[in-house]
């Protein structure tokens, strides 16, 4: 079964930092394109960032470009995305999803993040 | 404000038919067919329903259909069951320095 599951969400201050992790299962990864998507509360998708099966490309959203940092471990089967300078409108629910049919297919069950003082 | 167009609910009854719209412009929607749906229960991570226009992915009933005509795509989803009620999304390759961009989602009521 194709798997993906988030860790790393938490409270953290606006100007902080955190580091979110993808673990993924069931499908050979590094053949993949993986992506990073966020939801704030009550509002719809944002995509946030994009990687390569072999980290050769990596795009961002305008909104979090010099502040985020997708990277991938395709030996431990590993998405992460470094956060810095969090602002309080970094507030959402962090979702990865692997990149095929030119889309986002699955997704894993999301990590919520919380920037607040 | 999201970068594609859609209305932000709609409602059928059971056994009806339902079509939502998406509306970007030349540089998502229209230039590529790189179109994807996602349906979206309460609570639950987004699934994918439609990509690249028209197509289903495995296991994905045949009652959702997906259709585009200039810079718009519709999502249209037939013989409705209460099961559908959902936020749908849609979805668009761009050609802008946002690599893809989301509708603001619709909310769907099954009466």
């Amino acid at each position: 079964e194709v798997q993906l599951v988030e860790s790393g969400g938490g409270l953290v201050k606006p100007g902080g930092s955190l580091r979110l992790s993808c673990a993924a299962s069931g499908f050979t990864f590094s053949s993949y394109s993986m992506n990073w998507v966020r939801q704030a509360p009550g509002k719809g998708l944002e995509w946030v960032s994009s990687i390569s099966s072999s980290s050769s490309y990596i795009y961002y959203a305008d909104s979090v470009k010099g502040r985020f940092t997708i990277s991938r471990d395709n030996a431990k089967n590993s998405l992460y995305l470094q956060m810095n300078s969090l602002r309080a409108e970094d507030t959402a629910v962090y979702y990865c999803a692997r990149g095929i049919y030119e889309g986002f297919d699955p997704w894993g069950q999301g990590t919520l993040v919380t920037v607040s003082s | 404000q999201s970068a594609l167009t859609q209305p932000a609910s709609v409602s059928g009854s059971p056994g009806q038919s339902i079509t939502i719209s998406c509306t970007g412009t030349s540089s998502d929607v229209g230039g590529y067919n790189y179109v994807s749906w996602y349906q979206q229960h309460p609570g639950k991570a987004p699934k994918l329903m439609i990509y690249e226009v028209s197509n289903r992915p495995s296991g994905v009933s045949n009652r959702f259909s997906g259709s585009k005509s200039g810079n718009t795509a519709s999502l249209t989803i037939s013989g409705l069951q209460a099961e559908d009620e959902a936020d749908y999304y849609c979805s668009s390759y761009t050609s802008s320095s946002t690599l893809w961009v989301f509708g603001g989602g619709t909310k769907l009521t099954v009466l």
